[in-house]
């Protein structure tokens, strides 16, 4: 069916060390994986986006990477910081549609 | 930096009343979708927006929903007799192709009592 699956659900990391959310999808021929971050009360703001031409892509502190293959991608996040500390959610485009299909989500807890 | 809008940012409504969500989405933008978000659950599509007519749309959008663009900036969503489980956050986004990176409003929390 239809279905992103997002682990893990909770996530606390020190301070300064990495965190690293995977999701995995149903549609091999999905082709756009955004990650969007969500502050308590506040809009999904895209953080970071890769397209399956490539297998990385890195934005300063926060990098995804792709396994079509495997059908699964990751977010990472170095060096975290307490502004960190929010949701964040996979997304992809599943079996031709534009809409996206949310993963369920993982509350990331950065610890002073 | 353009940003899709959302008004208003909180309804309480009656279970039983109709409510109209309004968006404008960026102006560019061709693409438009609705999407919700019970509290603490994930974000979950509705329905989805192009060349004037719905695309796609979830089996939440039943037939007490309907959506329209009345003019060229303006993107609506209706709820025709609201009931309790119809309380949830309430995002509008565009997109400016398909395939292209969504962006979401600030939403308008749905209270209904």
């Amino acid at each position: 069916g239809e279905n992103v699956e997002q682990h893990p659900s909770t996530l606390s990391v020190q301070e300064g060390d990495s965190a690293v959310i995977k999701c995995t999808y149903s549609d091999s021929a999905s082709n756009y994986f955004p990650w969007y971050k969500q502050e308590l009360g506040k809009r999904p703001q895209l953080i970071i986006d890769i397209r399956s031409n490539v297998g990385e892509k890195k934005d300063q502190r926060i990098a995804v990477t792709l396994n079509k293959t495997a059908k699964h991608f990751s977010l990472h996040i170095t060096e975290t910081q307490p502004e960190d500390s929010a949701v964040y959610f996979c997304a992809a485009p599943l079996f031709g549609n534009e809409k996206l299909t949310f993963g369920t989500g993982t509350r990331l807890t950065i610890i002073p | 930096e353009p940003e899709v809008t959302q008004t208003p940012s909180h309804q309480v409504t009656q279970m039983g009343q109709e409510v109209i969500l309004r968006c404008v989405p960026i102006s560019n933008h061709l693409y438009f979708y609705w999407y919700r978000q019970i509290l603490g659950q994930k974000v979950e599509f509705l329905v989805s927006f192009y060349n004037n007519e719905i695309s796609e749309k979830s089996e939440i959008f039943d037939d007490q929903f309907s959506v329209e663009r009345p003019d060229g900036s303006n993107f609506t969503l209706k709820i025709r007799s609201t009931k309790l489980e119809d309380s949830a956050m309430y995002f509008c986004a565009s997109q400016f192709t398909d395939y292209a990176e969504q962006y979401f409003g600030p939403g308008t929390r749905l209270t209904v009592t």
